[in-house]
């Protein structure tokens, strides 16, 4: 069965003080994984998509990574604004579509 | 991306009642539909996936006949918690399946059962 671990649970940072969330995964043939933003009382955000080891994909002030057993998902120079917590999913190999989630990062930057 | 609106944001019911939620799909035409439920503190659970035109496919654990689901057309899923009862109360996203793998998610409706 697929499993997903987050950590850690809850950071607090300091606006400007960079970070990584780790998420690390245990899949039988990786197809995908994604990471997400979601707000409280709101659905999830897309953010990323890692296909393979060794991609990296920006957006903004976040940074995602993959290697064959986890993800990190660098944040640089927080804001305010990217106080949410954030998830990460993992997708098998295969026809099937079903996505499991970890349970998140809560991330809350102070000014 | 893809947009995904849901309906109603909230909702507040009697144990016993059936409540319907709605799924659109508003710029795209999705095949693939999915409902997921979150408890407070929890990751996303998958109920099951909606195929337009055919049978939901149910997750281990989910009772198909209460959480009844409905993928009439391209655009539209529904998920109907019939007899609800107090611990059915959650936070109920469903999402779409977009290009190769990716799934975008609808601002989720809050369900609370007295």
């Amino acid at each position: 069965e697929d499993q997903v671990t987050q950590s850690p649970e809850a950071l607090r940072l300091q606006e400007g003080e960079s970070s990584s969330l780790n998420c690390s995964y245990t899949v039988s043939g990786l197809r995908g994984l994604f990471w997400y933003r979601q707000d409280p009382g709101k659905g999830p955000e897309f953010l990323f998509t890692l296909y393979s080891a060794g991609e990296e994909k920006e957006k903004e002030r976040l940074k995602a990574t993959l290697t064959k057993k986890e993800s990190f998902l660098h944040i640089t120079a927080p804001k305010p604004e990217d106080s949410a917590t954030y998830l990460c999913a993992v997708q098998e190999s295969g026809g099937y579509q079903k996505v499991t989630f970890g349970i998140g990062t809560k991330l809350q930057v102070i000014p | 991306g893809a947009v995904v609106s849901q309906h109603p944001s909230r909702v507040i019911c009697k144990s016993g009642t059936s409540v319907k939620i709605e799924c659109r799909s508003l710029d795209f035409q999705a095949t693939t539909m999915f409902w997921y439920r979150q408890f407070p503190k929890q990751s996303l659970m998958l109920m099951a996936t909606s195929n337009e035109g055919s049978k939901a496919t149910y997750e281990q654990g989910v009772e198909k006949d209460k959480f009844l689901i409905n993928h009439a057309s391209l655009t539209l899923s529904t998920l109907t918690v019939t007899s609800a009862h107090p611990e059915d109360s959650s936070f109920y996203i469903c999402s779409v399946g977009k290009g190769y793998n990716e799934q975008f998610f609808g601002p989720g409706t809050r369900l609370t059962v007295l």
